[in-house]
């Protein structure tokens, strides 16, 4: 299976400010990440895919690159709403594995 | 607007068995495959199984594989997922997820999910 190693765990910031999210697949996997926004208590959320296509609906402070192993989700001017959980997830290959999830908290 | 609604969570003993449902509305729902995703308390996702639109193309992860049957009644907008000899580690919030392009297997994202059933597996 391929593994997905989110980092941090956990980022405190502020609204206003910039935060990267890092994602890293154990194997090449081109483009094929997608990233999910989960705030507690609700289901997940499609933000990006293929690396980086926003999904329709999506701010454009949201913003995601890489390709191969190693993927970023960028967000910019960061909202109240976007206090959450992200998580990557690889869509190279079954299963389709998650990382273990960055928390973005005040 | 896209709606998924899980349903049949509870507490259960293990060793058991529990089918769970998600009732889907606004969309075509037979012409897109569809995802079982869960979460255990605290703990991140997990993906365990995935649906063809017309219900002939099945997968699991090894985690579930010949224990859950995921299923589709495309005339009741459904998917249903058959969960037997359910252990303690089978606790979790059980998402139903659809896929972003269509009716078959694809690399590619989930683009909308439910808010979940929880699952109690008591030992």
């Amino acid at each position: 299976d391929i593994q997905m190693t989110q980092s941090p765990s956990s980022v405190s910031a502020s609204v206003g400010d910039r935060v990267t999210l890092t994602c890293r697949a154990s194997q090449d996997i081109a483009i094929w990440v997608t990233w999910y926004q989960q705030r507690p208590g609700e289901g997940p959320k499609l933000l990006i895919y293929r690396a980086s296509v926003l999904h329709s609906g999506v701010p454009a402070r949201f913003s995601g690159s890489g390709s191969g192993t190693d993927f970023t989700l960028t967000i910019t001017n960061l909202q109240p709403d976007d206090f959450a959980t992200y998580y990557c997830q690889q869509a190279n290959s079954l299963p389709r594995t998650f990382g273990q999830g960055t928390k973005v908290e005040i | 607007e896209v709606q998924l609604l899980e349903s049949g969570g509870g507490l259960i003993q293990a060793g058991e068995s529990l089918r769970i449902s998600c009732a889907a509305s606004g969309f075509t729902f037979s012409d897109y495959a569809m995802n079982w995703v869960r979460q255990a308390p605290g703990k991140g996702l997990e993906w365990i199984s995935f649906v063809s639109s017309g219900g002939v193309r099945t997968y699991y992860a090894d985690s579930v594989k010949d224990r859950f049957t995921i299923s589709r009644d495309n005339s009741k907008n459904t998917v249903y997922l058959q969960m037997d000899r359910l252990r303690a580690e089978d606790t979790a919030i059980y998402y139903c997820a659809k896929d972003r392009l269509g009716p078959t297997f694809s690399y590619d994202a989930f683009d909308y999910w439910g808010q979940g059933t929880l699952v109690t597996v008591s030992s």
